[in-house]
């Protein structure tokens, strides 16, 4: 079975700062895609980027970006230029790629950004 | 409009009552799921239903029913649940049961509270 593991439970960081979320992941499998999830106050459950274990390029979505290093089975997230509205709980997630594969999330991380 | 919308969005309830969670989505998509999110908790998903056919249980206790009459909806029917069961109950839909391509789109969640 797989299995994602999110080590930080909590991270803050100033306003305008770079921060990095971390997850790790496993399994045996070679055809995956890897997701970041961000879930604000309001609750709802937003994709914020989206990477495809076959692509060695690190997906890029304005100021979210990854490092995906698939030998190590890392894949953290990079917010850039952080800003107030960027404080929520950030998922990560894994999916194989075939037949009725359902996501399966980390515990997630609690990010602040502090004024 | 997130697309997917449930309701209520808190509900408070005895371990006597009876009560149904709401979902709602018009996306076109054809998969619907609940999942169950705890504190410190991976999300768990609970019933996942394709094209108004359930697919899946993960062992989830019979206190929960759920309910597919069509694509749009899906409901779940509680009854006689615990204090444990308290959670924030997240429903969400994608396009075929494989999320590979896009992931799920989620709706804000129900926050149940058993007393």
């Amino acid at each position: 079975a797989q299995t994602v593991t999110q080590s930080q439970p909590e991270m803050s960081v100033q306003e305008a700062e770079t921060v990095t979320l971390s997850c790790t992941y496993d399994t045996s499998e070679n055809n995956y895609y890897l997701f970041w999830y961000k879930q604000p106050p309001s609750r709802q459950m937003i994709l914020v980027i989206r990477q495809e274990a076959y692509k060695q390029q690190n997906a890029t979505e304005n100021r979210f970006s990854v490092n995906f290093q698939k030998a190590a089975k890392s894949f953290s997230l990079k917010i850039s230029d952080s800003q107030l509205g960027d404080t929520a709980m950030y998922f990560c997630a894994f999916t194989l790629n075939f037949g009725n594969e359902k996501l399966t999330f980390g515990t997630g991380t609690r990010l602040t950004i502090i004024p | 409009e997130t697309g997917v919308t449930q309701t209520p969005r808190h509900l408070v309830m005895g371990m006597t009552n009876k009560k149904s969670l709401k979902c709602e989505q018009h996306l076109g998509h054809n998969a619907m799921y609940w999942y169950k999110q705890s504190a410190k908790k991976p999300l768990e998903l609970m019933f996942v239903y394709s094209l108004e056919e359930r697919v899946e249980n993960n062992s989830v206790p019979s206190r929960f029913s759920p309910e597919c009459p069509n694509s749009s909806h899906l409901f779940l029917h509680l009854h006689t649940l615990q204090p444990e069961d308290s959670a924030l109950y997240l429903c969400a839909s994608s396009q075929d049961k494989a999320p590979a391509n896009y992931g799920y789109t989620f709706g804000s969640g129900t926050r149940l509270t058993v007393v």
